[in-house]
């Protein structure tokens, strides 16, 4: 079935450093792929998308690019800031049919340090 | 902005009782859906809901647990003899056709 591997955290990272959190899929169709964020102690909020090969999906500074030859949608933002310190998800959504559940990654935690 | 709510955030509940979890969706949102994420690990899929009922189910979503749409805008999640490991945050999301947006969570512990 369709599955999500991101890179394995915590990732701590010294403010204006350069952020890549790696994402990979496997998928029997064409996917949307999927940045969420989840700030502490809040809920799960869309970072951006991509819904077709070659698309670039941004958002608050943070960018991925749908990569369908390595299967892969890699988070990155060039200068990361504290408040950027959350967990991040990577997830797919088929686009046959009518439901779109979402599957997900494990997750990468991201602490920035002033 | 319209947002997906969820009630309550916090629920602490006894082995073997029966919780009901609740979520307002979107209000022109069609699909909507049950996720949970036990502590550490990752989120999952329970099921998907349309058109007053279920679209699809994973294979966590087993007898133990239901969803209804009692009222035309609640969307209530009802697990029944709950166990230690059901405790979990478990969210709900409804969608436009591109994008799901997700409630705060609620965090449901069994003891």
């Amino acid at each position: 079935g369709d599955s999500v591997t991101q890179m394995e955290g915590p990732v701590t990272l010294s403010e204006e450093a350069f952020l890549t959190i790696n994402c990979t899929y496997t998928a029997t169709g064409y996917p949307s792929l999927f940045w969420y964020v989840q700030y502490p102690g809040e809920g799960l909020q869309l970072l951006l998308k991509a819904t077709k090969a070659d698309d670039k999906g941004s958002n608050k500074g943070f960018e991925a690019t749908y990569r369908k030859e390595t299967t892969s949608f890699h988070l990155e933002k060039g200068s990361v800031q504290v408040s950027d310190s959350a967990v991040y998800f990577c997830a797919l959504s088929e686009n046959a049919g009518n439901n779109r559940k979402l599957i997900w990654g494990l997750g990468t935690s991201l602490a920035v340090n002033p | 902005e319209p947002e997906v709510t969820q009630t309550p955030s916090h629920q602490v509940t006894q082995m073997g009782q029966e919780v009901i979890l609740r979520c307002v969706p979107i209000s022109n949102h069609l699909y909507f859906y049950w996720y949970r994420q036990i502590l550490g690990q990752k989120v999952e899929f329970l099921v998907s809901f349309y058109n007053n009922e279920i679209s699809e189910k994973s294979e966590i979503f087993d007898d133990q647990f239901s969803v209804e749409r009692p009222d035309g805008s609640n969307f209530t999640l009802k697990i029944r003899s709950t166990k230690l490991e059901d405790s979990a945050m478990y969210f709900c999301a409804s969608n436009s056709y591109t994008e799901a947006f997700f409630g705060q969570g609620t965090r449901l512990t069994v003891v």
